[in-house]
């Protein structure tokens, strides 16, 4: 079945560590998202990249990292200056390399808790 | 300054009545309003949408309406089912602004009771 995939769903971390949540696609779509969740909150953009090798800041983009060096793939590191990495990351794909008409497809989202 | 308003953190509705759900934008140049729907500890899923151009899209159970002149966006289900119970986020696409951002409302938690 075609679909995203993140993982892993649940992580710990200490403070002071990266880490690198994973997310794969077998959509065929050109463009991947990374969306943040926190709770009471509505979802806001981190990174998001259009084609491979090429991906763009959004809203809330400081103390993090992407990479997009094949189409599937586009993992996203939380660094140590994240200063609030506590959070419920969402991979999210589209058809084509824009929002055409603001469907977004999720996987099922990596819940990351510092220690 | 929230582009997107989603006023009411919650809703509890009684099975098989209707639920509406709202949302007012600050915006007048979003081009695309979506709804999303999402259960606990999963991905949202997308639900319905309707463009800038229309005042009402519907789809089984599902319609939401646009009002431009005030901003405001509804979505009605009817009739409310038990399966129906998550949370609806509100989200607009403005084709003018960056490529890679739609804008999410804080989302209302939908009840729906047997």
């Amino acid at each position: 079945d075609g679909g995203i995939t993140q993982s892993p769903k649940y992580l710990f971390r200490k403070e002071g560590q990266n880490v690198t949540l994973s997310c794969e696609q077998n959509l065929n779509h050109d463009a991947m998202y990374w969306y943040r969740q926190d709770p009471g909150q509505g979802l806001r953009l981190i990174y998001y990249s259009q084609i491979v090798n090429d991906f763009q800041k959004g809203d809330i983009a400081e103390g993090y990292s992407v990479s997009r060096e094949k189409k599937e793939s586009f993992p996203l590191t939380v660094t140590s200056a994240q200063k609030n990495p506590t959070a419920f990351y969402l991979c999210a794909s589209s058809i084509g390399q824009g929002l055409s008409t603001g469907e977004l497809f999720f996987g099922e989202g990596s819940r990351l808790t510092v220690l | 300054d929230q582009q997107v308003k989603q006023n009411s953190p919650s809703l509890s509705v009684q099975e098989g009545r209707i639920s509406i759900l709202n949302c007012d934008y600050t915006n007048s140049m979003f081009d695309y309003f979506l709804w999303y729907k999402k259960y606990p500890a999963e991905g949202p899923t997308f639900l319905i949408s309707i463009s800038s151009i229309k005042d009402k899209n519907e789809d089984g159970r599902f319609t939401v309406f646009l009002n431009k002149s005030a901003k405001h966006l509804s979505l009605h289900i009817v009739p409310s089912q038990p399966g129906d119970s998550a949370v609806y986020f509100c989200a607009v696409l403005n084709y003018g602004g960056s490529q890679g951002n739609l804008i999410f409302g804080k989302g209302t938690k939908l009840s729906v009771k047997p």
